[in-house]
């Protein structure tokens, strides 16, 4: 298992364009997570997923962001009509739902976003 | 409402001192998870240590301690003999610990430089 993948892992758009990143979890892996972090901030939370379901979204996910899970493994987060303020480091996570409470979240490497 | 706060923007430390990374938080839930995570240049956050809001004792993870204190709502991290590849953001987590509640709410990091 080589973790979890983040694709692309850079992306510049222009203004206005829409984009899309995939995540593919850790495989056994049921949870999903999906967060932003600007720069010099810590990550914020945008949403998750268990299995298939998407069971939380964050204020942050405007009506322009939208994210999938189907089938339960792979996910991806599209941002339509591409903002500047979009412009950040997307983190995807993922964890099992059972286990010791401390552990289990994997990040992977992030997906850089600039808005020209 | 969740609060993670890191006063520290910046930490110069010379290689093989001990070193103590400050983090407070603020909530209102009797049952929550301290985390802290290091996230080098390539943009990953790795998982270093936590800490459950009722565990009795400080946890250790190697060269990482956690000493927390929970009537002051403090989590400082100490890394002791510290190396150079030390060097990177670390950031203090929180999350609730009941059913359903998922999201880690993060600090502003602390960026730590090992110095030779």
């Amino acid at each position: 298992d080589t973790g979890v993948s983040q694709d692309p892992r850079h992306k510049i758009t222009k203004r206005g364009q829409n984009v899309t990143f995939r995540c593919d979890p850790i495989s056994e892996h049921n949870r999903l997570y999906w967060y932003r972090q600007t720069l010099g901030q810590g990550p914020e939370f945008l949403t998750y997923f268990q299995n298939e379901a998407q069971l939380e979204k964050s204020r942050l996910l405007s009506d322009r962001f939208s994210a999938e899970r189907p089938k339960g493994s792979f996910s991806t987060l599209e941002i339509q009509r591409t903002e500047q303020g979009d412009s950040a480091m997307y983190l995807c996570a993922s964890s099992l739902s059972r286990g010791r409470k401390g552990y289990g979240y994997t990040f992977g490497s992030g997906t850089r976003l600039t808005v020209v | 409402a969740q609060k993670i706060t890191q006063t520290q923007p910046g930490m110069f430390v010379q290689e093989k001192e001990a070193v103590t990374l400050d983090c407070t938080y603020d909530t209102s839930d009797q049952s929550y998870g301290l985390f802290w995570y290091k996230q080098p240049s390539s943009g990953e956050m790795i998982f270093l240590i936590y800490q459950g809001s009722y565990d009795e004792q400080n946890a250790t993870e190697g060269r990482y301690s956690l000493n927390f204190q929970k009537a002051r709502k403090s989590a400082n991290l100490v890394i002791s003999a510290s190396q150079l590849g030390d060097s990177a953001m670390y950031f203090c987590a929180m999350r609730e610990e009941k059913q359903g509640a998922q999201k880690l709410v993060f600090g502003q990091g602390t960026r730590l430089t090992i110095n030779p």
